[in-house]
């Protein structure tokens, strides 16, 4: 059974670099180079942000209003991917999650249980 | 970029009634090679991570009760619950992913009258 699972600190100070990771099990070296990983924030009490995803036959795709900050990798080595983003705000205080889908033209079918950021000095 | 619109912005409705929520899309995310359309429903309750009820704007993902339906077409898409349970309470959004950057609505929240 696919399951993810988000970890990383739930503090950052504002213009410090948010970084996570999200560990993915019951999943082969080959299902991690053949699915597409992303990352979706969701500010409290607010709707849902497309961060960007992986895909590691096909590099990255990233949202434009934060494609100078992100950077999504895969480690298929260790089975997980993660996320970086720069020089953060208060705006970044999200619940972050991490998300899997089949490709580019497919919803998200299994995601990880979320983690809350909160940006504050 | 493609937004996306959902109405109403609410719901309350008593157990046993029907649901309908509205989802429209600035543009077509119907794709004309497969004769699909790239829109997703998601249920979210608190505390939880999004779970897909609904791909391809009407194909009920697996498990997913069939008092649950998607329907629409190119820009204007609904969500029915046929008949209201308690466990229904949630927020639904729904999501293209016909082109990149991938958009969702901005939810309907459900409640029980």
């Amino acid at each position: 059974q696919v399951q993810l699972q988000e970890s990383g600190p739930g503090l950052v100070k504002p213009s410090e670099t948010l970084s996570l990771t999200c560990t993915v099990s019951g999943v082969s070296t080959d299902s991690m180079r053949s699915h597409y990983w992303s990352w979706i924030r969701q500010p409290p009490g607010k709707g849902l942000e497309w961060i960007g995803y992986f895909y590691y036959g096909g590099g990255t795709s990233y949202i434009p209003s934060l494609k100078s900050r992100v950077t999504i990798l895969l480690d298929t080595s260790r089975n997980l991917f993660s996320l970086r983003l720069t020089s953060v705000t208060a705006a970044d205080t999200a619940v972050y999650y991490c998300a899997r889908h089949d490709d580019g033209y497919s919803p998200f079918d299994h995601w990880g249980q979320g983690t809350l950021v909160t940006v504050s000095a | 970029d493609i937004v996306m619109t959902q109405s109403p912005d609410s719901l309350a409705l008593s157990l046993g009634e029907k649901a309908s929520i509205n989802c429209k899309s600035s543009q077509s995310v119907f794709y004309n090679s497969n004769n699909k359309n790239y829109l997703a429903w998601f249920q979210q309750k608190p505390g939880q991570p999004p779970k897909l009820l609904i791909h391809r704007a009407s194909t009920r993902d697996s498990g997913v009760p069939d008092r649950f339906s998607g329907s629409g077409s190119e820009t204007d898409f609904t969500l029915t619950i046929s008949s209201l349970q308690a466990e229904d309470v949630a927020v639904y959004f729904c999501q293209q992913y016909f082109t990149t950057p991938l958009t969702f609505g901005q939810g309907t929240r459900l409640e029980i009258k």
